[in-house]
């Protein structure tokens, strides 16, 4: 199946440091790319999609100018949590869909532990 | 809101038990309910997307079946195997996708 790969895995950062995720799409083109977040033993919260070459759209409650997202190539989305702080420690996960399946099921990267101190 | 509702939380079973958890949806506007398997240290993997009511699709030792009236999936594991556990996700999709909680499955050898 399509493989997705997010670095990095895990980060730890000082408050007020910015950090970028990436999420690859390595053998598939991803026009769509979707970013959750997930609290010690809760759901895969949808943030947002990423759409190559536009504007992200956002969840509510979801600070875009917070958790910057670029999908500027077929392959490529980066999160990026500008001025991080203590709570917006989580993991955070990509995943996109092959539109070469028709099913839609999502293929996911391995996600990314963030620690703000 | 719309809410997807996973249970058990967790579970451990010994090795050679067959089990199965529940997955509850919304029951109108249904579009496709999907699992998917979560090893630690690992990405999500598919396992089944189901979209017809009655649906019943299988996977090896692993089977999945779907009433959209009623709003649940059930997802069987049988013969459970310790490299079985892992955290069964559910997921709703109608324009975006909604998680479950998981379920945690222990399988003791």
């Amino acid at each position: 199946g399509a493989v997705v790969s997010q670095h990095p895995s895990r980060v730890i950062c000082k408050s007020g440091t910015s950090v970028k995720i990436e999420c690859r799409s390595l053998d598939f083109q991803a026009t769509t790319m979707f970013w959750y977040r997930q609290f010690p033993k809760q759901s895969l919260m949808l943030m947002a999609t990423s759409n190559e070459g536009s504007k992200a759209t956002y969840e509510q409650g979801v600070e875009k100018d917070k958790f910057l997202i670029n999908h500027a190539s077929l392959t490529l989305s980066t999160l990026t949590v500008t001025s991080a702080h203590p709570e917006d420690s989580s993991f955070y996960i990509c995943s996109a869909r092959d539109h070469r399946e028709t099913n839609e099921k999502l293929f996911f990267g391995s996600g990314t532990q963030l620690s703000v101190l | 809101i719309l809410n997807v509702e996973q249970s058990p939380q967790s579970l451990h079973v010994q090795e050679g038990d067959s089990t199965n958890f529940t997955c509850s949806f919304p029951s109108s506007n249904f579009y496709a309910l999907h699992w998917y398997r979560w090893e630690t240290a690992k990405s999500p993997e598919a396992l089944f997307v189901m979209t017809l009511n009655g649906d019943e699709k299988k996977k090896g030792r692993i089977s999945a079946t779907l009433n959209t009236k009623e709003g649940y999936s059930y997802l069987y594991i049988k013969g459970s195997q310790p490299e079985d556990s892992a955290t069964y996700l559910c997921a709703f999709s109608i324009l975006k996708y909604i998680f479950g909680t998981g379920t945690r499955l222990k399988v003791l050898a």
